[in-house]
């Protein structure tokens, strides 16, 4: 079946550092791809996401690009922010059919002034 | 155009009592989900849901748990007799009708389940 495993927590930044986490993928099909974000006490939000093959998503400063090759969606952000604390969520969903969403375990980011 | 809502956002229950969770999608949209976050893990899905059918249940356990979706009202995730593992976070989803290449899913709130 379907699985995402993204890097585990907790990622600790200072302010201002690069941001990496790394996100790979098992899908039977052309799954699209997600990146999700989980502010404290609140439900997900769709940060980006990219739908086929070196298809780049961004958003507020993150990207992130389908390799199809290494099965990878590694989310990237050149200076992260303390507001950027959260929970990151890699997540797929296989094209066609219906709509169910494979997660990650999610992990917790932690930026420090 | 109003986002996914959710009631009640905290839910505290007693063992062996029955919990109701509420999820009312997006305007123009018939398909629900269901996911269960346990503490310290990611999202489970449990139930996928279109007017008045189950699609997929294949993630709702198999005793206790049911969920609805009528053609009137809100989808209904139902719990009954709660016992303390069933304490997690409780999300709904929403899409609209499959016809796009890409598949989005809009999150509401969540409902905090806590059994005691």
């Amino acid at each position: 079946g379907d699985s995402v495993t993204q890097m585990e927590g907790p990622v600790t930044l200072s302010e201002e550092a690069f941001l990496t986490i790394n996100c790979t993928y098992t899908a039977t099909g052309y799954p699209s791809l997600f990146w999700y974000v989980q502010y404290p006490g609140e439900g997900l939000q769709l940060l980006l996401k990219a739908t086929k093959a070196d298809d780049k998503g961004s958003n507020k400063g993150f990207e992130a690009t389908y390799r199809k090759e290494t099965t990878s969606f590694h989310l990237e952000k050149g200076s992260v922010q303390v507001s950027d604390s959260a929970v990151y969520f890699c997540a797929l969903s296989e094209s066609g059919g219906y709509q169910k969403v494979t997660f990650g375990i999610g992990t917790k980011l932690q930026v420090i002034p | 155009n109003a986002g996914v809502m959710q009631n009640p956002r905290h839910l505290v229950r007693r063992r062996g009592q029955e919990a109701r969770l509420r999820c009312s999608p997006m305007k123009g949209h018939s398909h629900v989900y269901w996911y269960r976050q346990l503490p310290e893990e990611g999202l489970k899905f449990m139930v996928y849901l279109q007017k008045e059918n189950i699609i997929d249940e294949s993630g709702m356990p198999k005793e206790r748990f049911s969920a609805e979706f009528p053609k009137e009202g809100p989808s209904i995730l139902r719990i009954q007799q709660v016992v303390r593992g069933d304490s997690a976070a409780y999300f709904c989803a929403s899409s609209p009708r499959a016809a796009s290449s890409y598949n989005e899913q809009f999150f509401g709130p969540g409902t905090r389940l806590t059994v005691l």
